[in-house]
Order: C-alpha cells, then sequence, then structure tokens
C-alpha cells in the first residue's frame, strides 16, 4: 500500500529565505509525483508535475525533484514572499491512476 | 465550465439523514476523483474513476458511501444515514486520465480541484 508523508508538518521562516519541503513514498512504481498548493478554505492548485522519467520541474522561484530509486521529492523555494503561506501537499500517481496525497506542510512566511 | 464546480458549497444536516453531493468535470476530462478532507489533515483518497472502467473504490470508508458518475461527465456523492464523523470538506477532482485513447498512456495530465462541499452533520 503507497504511503506518503511529508516533513515538516508546519514550517515558519522570515521573508527572503530558501526552504525546502520533503516528500517520501513507500512504492517507488510510480507515474508521476505532483506537489499543490491549498490555501486556507479553498480548493488544491497544482504548482508541479514531474513524470517518473524526469528529475526536476521549476516554475519560477519553484524548483522540485524527484528520486524515485529512493523514494523522495523535495520542493525548493526560492525568496520566500509572505504571499507563499499556504499548505503545500506531494502527491503520487500510481499505475492504476490512483492518486495518493501526504499530509502537508504548512508554511508561513512572515514579513 | 472553466473548472471543476461543486455543489453545494456548504451542507449542515442532522445525524442519520442522507446527503447527496455532486462534482462537475471539466469538459473532455475522463478520470474524476473524490477526496475527503477533515480539519487540519491531508487529503484521504475515496474513490476514483476512469472512464468506462470500473471505479476504484477502495478508499470508501464504509457502505455508507457511494458514488456514480453518469455518462462519463457529472458524480454524485451519496452518504446514507449520516454520522458526526462524516463532518469534513470533500473535494472533487478531475484531468484529461491516465489512460488516453488507442490504449496509450499519459503521465503528464494535471489534476484540477474544485472548492468542496463543507459538511458539517449534527
Amino acid at each position: 500500500k503507497q504511503e506518503v508523508t511529508q516533513i515538516p508538518a508546519a514550517l515558519s521562516v522570515p521573508e527572503g529565505e530558501n526552504l525546502v519541503l520533503n516528500c517520501s513514498f513507500t512504492d517507488s512504481a510510480i507515474y508521476n509525483l505532483q506537489w499543490f498548493r491549498q490555501d486556507p478554505g479553498k480548493g488544491l492548485t497544482s504548482l508541479l508535475l514531474i513524470q517518473s522519467s524526469q528529475r526536476e520541474q521549476t516554475s519560477g522561484r519553484l524548483n522540485a525533484s524527484l528520486d524515485k530509486s529512493s523514494g523522495r521529492s523535495t520542493l525548493y523555494i526560492a525568496a520566500s514572499q509572505p504571499g507563499d503561506s499556504a499548505t503545500y501537499l506531494c502527491a503520487v500517481l500510481s499505475n492504476t491512476g490512483k492518486l495518493i496525497f501526504g499530509q502537508g506542510t504548512t508554511l508561513q512566511v512572515k514579513p | 465550465g472553466a473548472g471543476v464546480s461543486q455543489s453545494p458549497s456548504n451542507k449542515v444536516t442532522e445525524k442519520g439523514k442522507d446527503v447527496e453531493l455532486r462534482c462537475d468535470p471539466i469538459s473532455g476530462h475522463t478520470a474524476l476523483y473524490w477526496y475527503r478532507q477533515s480539519l487540519g489533515q491531508g487529503l484521504e483518497f475515496l474513490i476514483y474513476f476512469q472512464g468506462n472502467s470500473a471505479p476504484d473504490k477502495s478508499g470508501l470508508p464504509s457502505d455508507r458511501f457511494s458514488a456514480e458518475r453518469t455518462g462519463g461527465s457529472v458524480s454524485t456523492l451519496t452518504i446514507q444515514r449520516t454520522q458526526q464523523e462524516d463532518s469534513a470538506v470533500y473535494l472533487c477532482a478531475s484531468s484529461l486520465g491516465l489512460f488516453t485513447g488507442g490504449g496509450r498512456i499519459s503521465t503528464n495530465e494535471k489534476l484540477f480541484f474544485g472548492s468542496g462541499t463543507q459538511l458539517s452533520v449534527l
């Protein structure tokens, strides 16, 4: 059974810091890994998708890496801003199409 | 519509009543997912529809929960005899799907979420 774990559960940093969020999964037989952002009281927004054959994806100040063999992914946020404050979730897509989520990391960026 | 639409946005019901939650996916999306999110928690997988294939119901927590997807489009999640522990936000998501036509597999399809239905069972 696929299990997805995110560390840390919560993170508070001053504005301008670079930071790393971690995601690990137990079954490496995945098709892709996705990072999402969730703002309070709202649905999820897709940030980055890394296919199983890829090592990383970048979008603006965000960079996500994938090491499928070790079951790990990281989301790197450069020069954090207060507007980055949200919950970040990772999810892995199994070969049956089922998408399993981690518990999320709640990020607070202080001005 | 342009995005995934869920209704109602809020539902308050009494313990023991049945409720129906609706999801309108993005037009053309063959994959549809239902998740449940309790306060401060991650997303709990409930059920997954992919085209005309039999749905993956492995996440449904009890036989009080069921879901249908009519005509490969709109989906309804039904909870019978609601309990207080059913209180949560129910999120629906859709994508173009993993299994495209002609037996091809597409692993690059992003998931789009609705805003959810906040269910409160009193």
